[in-house]
């Protein structure tokens, strides 16, 4: 069974632009987390999709924003990056069952910020 | 505050050896714990959970212990070899939510 797979991998943007990162969840897992990894914060939780609704959101700003598609798959998008945006950003899913809760992390997306 | 603590940024230990990792989290209503295992450049890697109703998990080579009264989860790993060395997160889950709060990380290193 294939695991979480993030695209692209790295990416380098620059101040002002936007950027889109995309997840595909395991098979069958409905709902989708997204987290901002850095040296300074550790591993902060972004938004968090289920059947392509929003249901928790952390403390960021507008500028990050999600979606999720009738498939699963998910995307955010960071708009007017900042320097303090480049971070290791993760995507992580889940069954969300009553049984398991289990969260399945893909290896991230890379963002550079210059 | 919100979010789940570690006591040690970093912790070294010999091959052979069993290695402990502590964590303290802050919310009661948390009832669910995870641990992660991260490698570099590498996504987390979930090694054991435990519920809040239980205070002891056992899995192959490791050992999750949950002590609701003093809040703290400790994640115990038997005969620590060099492919243990990496970040350690411990992480919690309230009921409901799929939303996972991280401590900041424990370095394991182990020396051959």
């Amino acid at each position: 069974k294939a695991g979480v797979t993030q695209t692209p991998r790295y990416l380098i943007k620059t101040r002002g632009q936007q950027v889109t990162l995309s997840c595909s969840p395991i098979s069958g897992h409905r709902s989708v987390s997204w987290y901002q990894q850095t040296p300074g914060q550790g591993l902060q939780f972004l938004f968090e999709y289920f059947s392509e609704t929003q249901r928790n959101k952390g403390n960021f700003p507008g500028r990050f924003s999600g979606r999720q598609f009738s498939n699963s798959r998910s995307e955010m998008n960071v708009s007017t990056l900042e320097l303090g945006d480049s971070a290791l950003y993760l995507c992580a899913s889940s069954l969300n069952s009553l049984v398991t809760s289990e969260a399945f992390f893909g290896q991230g997306t890379r963002l550079t910020v210059v | 505050g919100e979010s789940v603590g570690l006591h040690l940024p970093t912790l070294s230990v010999q091959e052979g050896d069993n290695s402990i990792i502590n964590c303290a989290y802050s919310n009661s209503a948390s009832d669910y714990f995870i641990w992660y295992k991260q490698e570099s450049g590498k996504g987390p890697q979930f090694i054991i959970d435990i519920r809040s109703n239980m205070d002891k998990r056992q899995g192959q080579r490791v050992t999750v212990l949950l002590n609701k009264t003093v809040k703290h989860l400790s994640l115990q790993i038997a005969a620590t070899q060099p492919g243990d060395s990496a970040v350690y997160f411990c992480a919690e889950k309230q009921g409901g939510s799929e939303k996972l709060v991280f401590g900041k990380g424990t370095k394991l290193t182990v020396n051959p």
